[in-house]
């Protein structure tokens, strides 16, 4: 069970808009900022928001972050195959002492 | 350009101790706190650890009475141990720069490619 909580699933078709929610508490993103991580399938994740809403550099601006109170989502407008990955939520967990994620939302694009 | 490179053994016997290094280039070791993170088969990612060549280290619970990290300023390396291993321990393990500050907070970037371990009976 993890901390933080995301839907197993999402998917849309080629040039659709699609969220992805994550829900936590006071003692994570009540408190902290949010991070997202994408992973590709085979592939290590890789940084995709920090700090709720910001792009590391080669991030394409379709993707965006937002947080309120204690979720947060991901939107990635203008999908592409490209996109099909897995999706994490993640954020600094006081009774953790430490990041705790959610179990992650796998995206097919139809 | 920051890289993180694990290294260690593929197999570990049950009730045995893993080790894992996490080799790191493009950055010294020193200004950064460094954390592990695993991924089961099939599942999410679980934070294991954090470390900072201040001594500042943070384990998560589930593991924190048979994990314990170090720091080779020399090497600039950072490692994982983990004892009594069993077969819930059988998983791939990142290494990452961990962004976070001595409260907490921050991010991971980048990440280690990852390196599979796995629990034999």
């Amino acid at each position: 069970q993890s901390v933080l909580t995301q839907p197993p699933s999402a998917s849309g078709t080629p040039g659709q808009r699609v969220t992805i929610s994550c829900s936590g508490s006071s003692s994570n993103i009540g408190s902290y900022t949010v991070n997202w991580y994408q992973q590709l399938p085979g592939a290590a994740p890789k940084l995709l928001f920090y700090s709720n809403d910001k792009r590391p550099s080669g991030v394409p601006d379709r993707f965006s972050g937002s947080k309120s109170g204690t979720s947060a989502s991901l939107a990635i407008s203008g999908l592409q195959s490209a996109d099909e990955a897995d999706y994490y939520c993640a954020a600094w967990d006081d009774i953790l002492s430490g990041p705790a994620f959610g179990g992650g939302t796998k995206l097919t694009v139809l | 350009q920051v890289q993180l490179q694990e290294s260690g053994p593929g197999l570990v016997k049950a009730s045995e101790t893993l080790s894992l290094t996490c080799s790191v280039s493009g950055v010294s070791i020193n200004n950064y706190y460094w954390s592990w993170i695993r991924q089961s088969a099939g599942k999410g990612l679980e934070w294991i650890g954090r470390i900072h060549i201040s001594g500042d280290t943070n384990y998560s619970p589930s593991l924190k009475s048979r994990a314990m990290m170090s720091i080779d300023t020399s090497k600039n390396q950072f490692s994982l141990r983990v004892t009594s291993m069993t077969a819930a321990d059988t998983a791939v393990y990142y290494c990452a720069r961990d962004w976070s500050s001595s409260w907490g907070g921050g991010w991971l970037d980048p990440w280690g490619q990852g390196t599979l371990v796995t629990v034999s009976s």
